[in-house]
């Protein structure tokens, strides 16, 4: 199967500050990818969808001034958490697919930790 | 939209025993049901999917079965091992979206 990068895999930043996640297809052209929020023992919840060159599309209730997505190319898509709170403390999670690879295929995750 | 139940939500095995995890979907116009084995820590990886005009894939120990009519598909993993244990997810797509089971965590005991 195809290569998700997420990086960095852990961050833990102060309160009222930004984080960039990054999300990178290693191997193929990801034309859409996806963000997903994880609380502990729940499942995957979309956030938001970004195609490769346009704005992204934010899933109902979740704000998209605070949740900056950016997909700038074929290969590359990051998620800012602006002026983070403890509350946005989550596992986040990006995929991708493309022509090549129809399937999503998952990044690592990210553990952000807001104290 | 799309909605995606899960059961059970938590299922313990012997190892060498099999595993039935089950879904129901509501969108008859989903076309894509793929599963993901998500270890602690970890993105979830894909195990195994498939699409709206099969009935069955079978890879190695693990196989998927769709009924389109029902609107439900299951995983099935045969002679399990400790390894095998973690969450598994069902999804179904849904106008480009992957919509999420709430998860099963499989327990294999040795």
């Amino acid at each position: 199967g195809a290569v998700v990068s997420q990086h960095p895999s852990r961050v833990i930043c102060k309160s009222g500050t930004s984080v960039k996640i990054e999300c990178r297809s290693l191997d193929f052209q990801a034309t859409t990818m996806f963000w997903y929020r994880q609380f502990p023992k729940q499942s995957l919840m979309l956030m938001a969808t970004s195609n490769e060159g346009s704005k992204a599309t934010y899933e109902q209730g979740v704000e998209k001034d605070k949740f900056l997505i950016n997909h700038a190319s074929l290969t590359l898509s990051t998620l800012t958490v602006t002026s983070a709170h403890p509350e946005d403390s989550s596992f986040y999670i990006c995929s991708a697919s493309g022509q090549t690879y129809t399937e999503a295929f998952f990044g690592q995750g990210t553990r952000l930790t807001v104290v | 939209g799309e909605n995606v139940e899960q059961h059970p939500s938590t299922l313990s095995v012997q190892e060498g025993d099999s595993a039935v995890i089950k879904c129901t979907y509501s969108d008859s116009a989903s076309n894509y049901f793929p599963w993901y084995k998500q270890e602690l820590g970890k993105g979830p990886q894909l195990i195994i999917d498939i699409r709206s005009n099969v009935g069955e894939k079978k890879d190695q120990r693990i196989a998927v079965t769709l009924n389109k009519t029902a609107k439900h598909f299951s995983l099935h993993i045969t002679e399990t091992q400790p390894e095998d244990s973690a969450v598994y997810f069902c999804a179904a797509r849904s106008y480009n979206k992957l919509i999420f089971g709430a998860g099963t965590r499989l327990a294999v005991h040795p």
